[in-house]
């Protein structure tokens, strides 16, 4: 069975960088396009980016703040998003999905991240 | 405001089917597969429909997606008190190259 656990600071700086890293568990990261979505509180989903062995691909809305990067040593990929502001607080999750049908079939629970000084 | 449109809310009566309706473009849902999420609450989103109509293991055949042109559609029949959620479509979107969902609907099981 397949596990995701997100990690991380749960508050920062507005101005800094936020980072976080997700623990892939029961099955290899080498493969799959490994993502990054995020919730603000009361409100939708927002795909933020995803790695894959062939590249990585940013939700252009988030332009270059975003670096999303793997770590296939500790089955580990990692966010950065940069700059942040209060807009930025929400819910990350980590998943995995399919590029081509670009669906989300394992999640990790979540790690609330807010951004305030 | 979201890329795919979906009904804020949806109720029905238990026993009952409901239909969620996701509206999209040539770009998405058009020229793309469509996913459906379940996200209880206080709970990480869970994969209901892949692949616009089909089903991960474990998930009961009383949950259903179709799509066609621009739309898709997810329903569900024998509504239980437990189906109470938010409920989300996704899909690729070709001419923004990134992932995009609708903005959910909350079911409400009467």
């Amino acid at each position: 069975q397949v596990q995701l656990q997100e990690s991380g600071p749960g508050l920062v700086k507005p101005s800094e960088t936020l980072s976080l890293t997700c623990t892939v568990s029961g099955g290899s990261i080498s493969t799959y396009y490994w993502s990054w979505i995020r919730q603000p509180p009361g409100k939708g989903l927002e795909w933020i980016g995803y790695i894959h062995y062939s590249g990585s691909t940013n939700n252009p809305s988030l332009q270059s703040r975003v670096t999303v990067s793997v770590d296939t040593s500790k089955n580990q990929f990692s966010l950065k998003l940069s700059s942040v502001t209060a807009a930025d607080t929400a819910l990350y999750y980590c998943a995995r999905g399919y590029g081509t049908s670009a669906f989300f079939d394992y999640w990790g629970q979540g790690t609330l991240v807010t951004v305030s000084s | 405001q979201s890329v795919l449109t979906q009904p804020p809310s949806v109720s029905a009566a238990p026993g009952q089917k409901v239909t969620i309706s996701c509206s999209g473009s040539s770009s998405n849902i058009g020229n793309n597969y469509v996913s459906w999420y379940q996200q209880l609450p206080g709970t990480a989103p869970k994969l209901l429909i892949y692949d616009n109509n089909n089903r991960p293991s474990g998930i009961p055949d009383r949950f259903s997606g179709s799509k066609s042109g621009t739309s898709a559609t997810l329903g569900i029949t024998g509504l239980q008190t437990g189906d109470e959620a938010d409920y989300y479509c996704g899909t690729w979107d070709s001419s923004l190259s990134a992932g995009v969902f609708g903005g959910g609907t909350k079911l409400t099981v009467l």
